[in-house]
């Protein structure tokens, strides 16, 4: 089946440092891409929406200036937390489809600590 | 009111036993229905899709009712390799692009 890699797995950063999270689908074209949050026992949560080549449509509540993503390719998106404070704390999340009509894959998810 | 709403358990049942889990979504413009299986520190993955007139795929079937705005999940004989969080997730015709998730029912399978 589609899988979709996502890295780094897991990464503790100090407060006010950036973090770079990949999201790639390595054997199909991921038109759209997106961005999901899960803090402990919630759902996910939907951050953002890419679509290769354009703008990432955000989600009400999240502030796209310190979520950057970046979806300059159809195998690669990228989600930068910028200045990380200990409540952005949580595992994050991508999944990838190639149109409307099929299933989107997730990735194995990032979990993010910031001490 | 959150879009989707699940027990979240634990459901903790012996190997061999039948276990059902609910999910209701408050949302009547909801037009596509999955439940997604997630084990601890991992991914979602796609369990099965839900379909109108209910349907099987070995030891699970999903039904779902949209008159009670509610989807469930059997599990026929359960394995101890079922145990895990199962997930409901929504799609509105609105925005195909939005995944509406459930905050998961555990279910632990003892031997």
């Amino acid at each position: 089946g589609a899988v979709v890699s996502q890295h780094p797995s897991w990464v503790i950063c100090k407060s006010g440092t950036s973090v770079k999270i990949e999201c790639r689908s390595l054997d199909f074209q991921a038109t759209t891409m997106f961005w999901y949050r899960q803090f402990p026992k919630q759902s996910l949560m939907l951050m953002a929406t890419s679509n290769e080549g354009s703008k990432a449509t955000y989600e009400q509540g999240v502030e796209k200036d310190k979520f950057l993503i970046n979806h300059a390719s159809l195998t690669l998106s990228t989600l930068t937390v910028t200045s990380a404070h200990p409540e952005d704390s949580s595992f994050y999340i991508c999944s990838a489809r190639e149109t409307t009509e099929t299933e989107a894959f997730f990735g194995q998810g990032t979990r993010l600590t910031v001490v | 009111r959150k879009e989707v709403e699940q027990d979240p358990g634990p459901f903790n049942v012996p190997e061999g036993a039948t276990v059902a889990f609910n999910c209701t979504y408050s949302n009547s413009a909801s037009q596509s229905f999955f439940w997604y299986r997630q084990d601890c520190r991992k991914e979602p993955k796609l369990l099965m899709s839900v379909y109108s007139s209910g349907n099987e795929d070995g030891r699970f079937t999903a039904q779902l009712n949209r008159a009670s705005q509610y989807i469930s999940l059997l599990i026929r004989d359960s394995k101890l390799s079922d145990s895990a969080t199962y997930l409901c997730v929504v799609r509105t015709i609105y925005n195909f692009n939005k995944f509406y998730f459930g905050s998961g029912t555990k279910l632990n399978v003892k031997p």
